[in-house]
C-alpha cells in the first residue's frame, strides 16, 4: 500500500540546535516533495520545495535532503529559535498527478529557550 | 495582495444540515484545491478544480459532497445531510496557472462542527 510517514509525532530539541525532521513514503514516485509549517489554528505555509532529480536545497537556516533510493527527506532547521516551534508537514506530488498534496500526518516540534 | 480567503472560519451544524464552505483564491491564481484534516489525521486531498471544471475528485466521499469554481465567485464545498463524522477542518489552497512543483498557498481553514 501506499504510505508517506514522519516518524515522529513530536521532538523537543533546545535552542540553538539542529532540529532533523524526517519523511519516508512507500509506493509513490514522487515528481516533488515539499514542506509545509503549519501553526496552530492556521492553514500550512509552503517552506521548500526538492525535485526528484536534486539532492538538497537550502534557504536560509533550512535545508531539505532528498533520497530517492531511501525513499527519504530529511528536513533541517539550524540554529533553531522557539519562534520555529510549530508542525512539519511533508508532502510529495506524484509522477503523474494533476498536482494534488499527498501529506503526512507531520510532526510537532518544540524548541525549549 | 490578500492571501486565500476561507469563510466562514468555524461553521456549526446539526445532523441533516447543509454546509458550504467558501474559498477565495488568491488574485491570479485559477487553480483550487480542497483537503479536509480530521483530528490526529494528517491532510487528505479531496478535489482539485480550475475555472468551471473539475479535474481531480479522486478524493471526494461518492455522496453527500460536491464542489463548485464558477467563473465568477468563489469556490465552494458542498456537504448535504452533514453527519458527525464529517466535522474536521477543511483547507482551500489555490496555486497559478503553470505553476512550478505545485506549491500551494493556503486559507485558514473552515472548522466544521456537527453537533
Amino acid at each position: 500500500s501506499q504510505k508517506i510517514e514522519q516518524n515522529s509525532e513530536a521532538l523537543n530539541i533546545q535552542e540553538g540546535k539542529t532540529a532533523t525532521l524526517t519523511c519516508n513514503y512507500t509506493n509513490y514516485s514522487p515528481a516533488y516533495l515539499q514542506w509545509y509549517r503549519q501553526d496552530p489554528g492556521r492553514g500550512p505555509v509552503f517552506l521548500l520545495l526538492i525535485r526528484e532529480n536534486e539532492k538538497e536545497k537550502r534557504k536560509e537556516r533550512l535545508k531539505v535532503t532528498f533520497d530517492t533510493t531511501l525513499k527519504q527527506s530529511l528536513f533541517h532547521i539550524t540554529a533553531s529559535q522557539p519562534a520555529d516551534s510549530a508542525t512539519y508537514l511533508c508532502a510529495l506530488v506524484s509522477v503523474g498527478s494533476q498536482g494534488n498534496l499527498i501529506f503526512g500526518k507531520g510532526t510537532k516540534l518544540s524548541v525549549k529557550p | 495582495n490578500a492571501g486565500v480567503m476561507q469563510n466562514p472560519r468555524h461553521l456549526v451544524r446539526r445532523r441533516g444540515q447543509e454546509a458550504r464552505l467558501r474559498c477565495s483564491p488568491m488574485k491570479g491564481h485559477s487553480h483550487v484545491y480542497w483537503y479536509r484534516q480530521l483530528p490526529e489525521e494528517g491532510l487528505k486531498f479531496m478535489v482539485y478544480l480550475q475555472k468551471e471544471n473539475i479535474i481531480d475528485e479522486s478524493g471526494m466521499p461518492k455522496e453527500r459532497f460536491s464542489a463548485e469554481f464558477p467563473k465568477e465567485g468563489p469556490s465552494i464545498l458542498r456537504i448535504q445531510q452533514v453527519v458527525r463524522g464529517d466535522s474536521a477542518a477543511y483547507f482551500c489552497a489555490s496555486s497559478p496557472p503553470r505553476t512550478d512543483g505545485s506549491i500551494q498557498y493556503f486559507g485558514a481553514g473552515t472548522r466544521l462542527s456537527v453537533l
